[in-house]
């Protein structure tokens, strides 16, 4: 089985600076995503950004970038400039394509709080 | 706007009672996902469809069951309810496309309180 870990229950960063947030895995698989989800406080979950494990190139949305560490298997999330509105819960996770074991297995979480 | 709907938003019972949550994914999704979030928790796994049928089980108390139905949508009952069962319920879907990027869409959740 699939496992995901965050060893930072929180993190704080002053408004614009940059944060990285850090997320390890564990798995058999040679194929598979990777995703970093957000919940603010309305509990949403939105999606932040996604990864495939077959593309070396580290993904990158806007201010949120990856870095994806396949053999180490490390896929941690860096925000830049960081914003009021970044502060959230974020969840790394795993999702494997393989039938029967499509569920996404997230980590317990990193608590982000954005000093004004 | 994920597009997967749930309902009822907000839910409060007492112990012993039963409760049915309820799910509409996605147009044209055929997986849907049923997932726990118990205060500042991440989030557990609970059972997967895929177009009717049970697909794969986490960790599901027997109190729990969940159906798909012809329509796609899904229902999770929780019955003999307790303090314990107090969360945030998340439905979310996904599509069986081999283009997909392998997203889950999730619903906002039906928060459980049980008293």
């Amino acid at each position: 089985a699939q496992t995901v870990t965050q060893s930072q229950p929180e993190m704080s960063v002053q408004e614009a600076e940059t944060v990285t947030l850090s997320c390890t895995y564990d798995t058999s698989e040679s194929d598979y995503y990777l995703f970093w989800y957000k919940q603010p406080p309305s509990r949403q979950m939105i999606l932040v950004i996604r990864q495939e494990a077959y593309k070396q190139q580290n993904a990158t949305e806007n201010r949120f970038s990856v870095n994806f560490q396949k053999a180490a298997k490390s896929f941690s999330l860096k925000i830049s400039d960081s914003q009021l509105g970044d502060a959230a819960m974020y969840f790394c996770a795993y999702r494997s394509p393989y039938f029967g074991n499509e569920k996404l297995t997230f980590g317990t979480g990193t608590r982000l709080t954005i000093i004004p | 706007d994920s597009g997967v709907t749930q309902t009822p938003k907000h839910l409060i019972t007492a112990t012993g009672q039963r409760v049915t949550l309820r799910c509409s994914p996605r147009s044209g999704d055929l997986s849907v996902y049923w997932y726990q979030q118990s205060l500042d928790q991440g989030l557990q796994f609970l059972i997967q469809y895929y177009n009717g049928e049970e697909r794969a089980k986490g960790n599901i108390l027997e109190r729990f069951s969940a159906q798909q139905f012809p329509d796609l949508h899904s229902e999770l009952n929780l019955s003999s309810l307790e303090l314990g069962d107090s969360a945030l319920y998340f439905c979310a879907s996904s599509p069986y496309d081999q283009a997909h990027t392998g997203e889950l869409f999730f619903g906002e959740g039906s928060r459980l309180t049980v008293l």
